[in-house]
């Protein structure tokens, strides 16, 4: 079946670093990609999206490229803040055999810290 | 524009008991999803409705089961509970279905088994 595979943590970064949250998955077909971020006590909020092979979703600063090639959809950003500090994750959906689509398939997530 | 509305915030059951729990989508979205998060298993796909029409089913066991009303509200039961059903449950809304669509998350009820 699908999967989604993304490093735990907690990741813990100083104040602008570059940050790099890997993610792979196992998919067949052309799943689009997602990243969410998830705030303590919160739902889940989407940070960007990519629907096909080679393209890149950005969204306040972070930015993740859809490669069909090492199945990966690696989220970047390069000059963490404090308010980043939050539980990220990667997620695929398939579109399903009766017209609708699959439910997301989610990574682990990982434990972001940002420190001052 | 209102989000994601969930209700309760928080329960606490009995097991054996059963469970309902409410979400409204934002406002002109036809698709509602619920997901089971829990620290061991994270995010896991229960079940998605469409136009009042279950479209896709993740791998749960009959307990739980949801519906969706004709304004798109959706309610999700789960009966003789168990203490493994202790989780956080998210909603979330799409304006379609697909596998391209924005899914918005509602803030959770979390569900305490005891």
């Amino acid at each position: 079946g699908d999967s989604v595979t993304q490093m735990e943590g907690p990741v813990t970064l100083s104040e602008e670093a570059f940050l790099t949250i890997n993610c792979t998955y196992t998919a067949t077909g052309y799943p689009s990609l997602f990243w969410y971020v998830q705030y303590p006590g919160e739902g889940l909020q989407l940070l960007l999206k990519a629907t096909k092979a080679d393209d890149k979703g950005s969204n306040k600063g972070f930015e993740a490229t859809y490669r069909k090639e090492t199945t990966s959809f690696h989220l970047e950003k390069g000059s963490v803040q404090v308010s980043d500090s939050a539980v990220y994750f990667c997620a695929l959906r398939r579109q399903g055999s009766g017209g609708g689509a699959d439910g997301l398939t989610f990574g682990k997530g990982t434990h972001l810290i940002i420190q001052p | 524009k209102a989000g994601v509305t969930q209700t309760p915030r928080y329960l606490i059951k009995t097991r054996g008991q059963q469970v309902t729990l409410s979400c409204s989508p934002i406002s002109g979205h036809r698709s509602v999803s619920w997901y089971q998060q829990t620290p061991g298993q994270g995010l896991q796909f229960l079940f998605e409705y469409f136009s009042e029409t279950q479209r896709n089913k993740g791998n749960f066991p009959g307990r739980f089961s949801g519906r969706q009303f004709s304004n798109s509200r959706s309610e999700m039961n789960v009966s003789t509970l168990e203490l493994g059903d202790s989780a956080l449950y998210l909603c979330a809304s799409s304006t379609l279905t697909g596998k391209d669509a924005e899914a918005f998350f509602g803030q959770g009820t979390r569900l305490t088994v005891v």
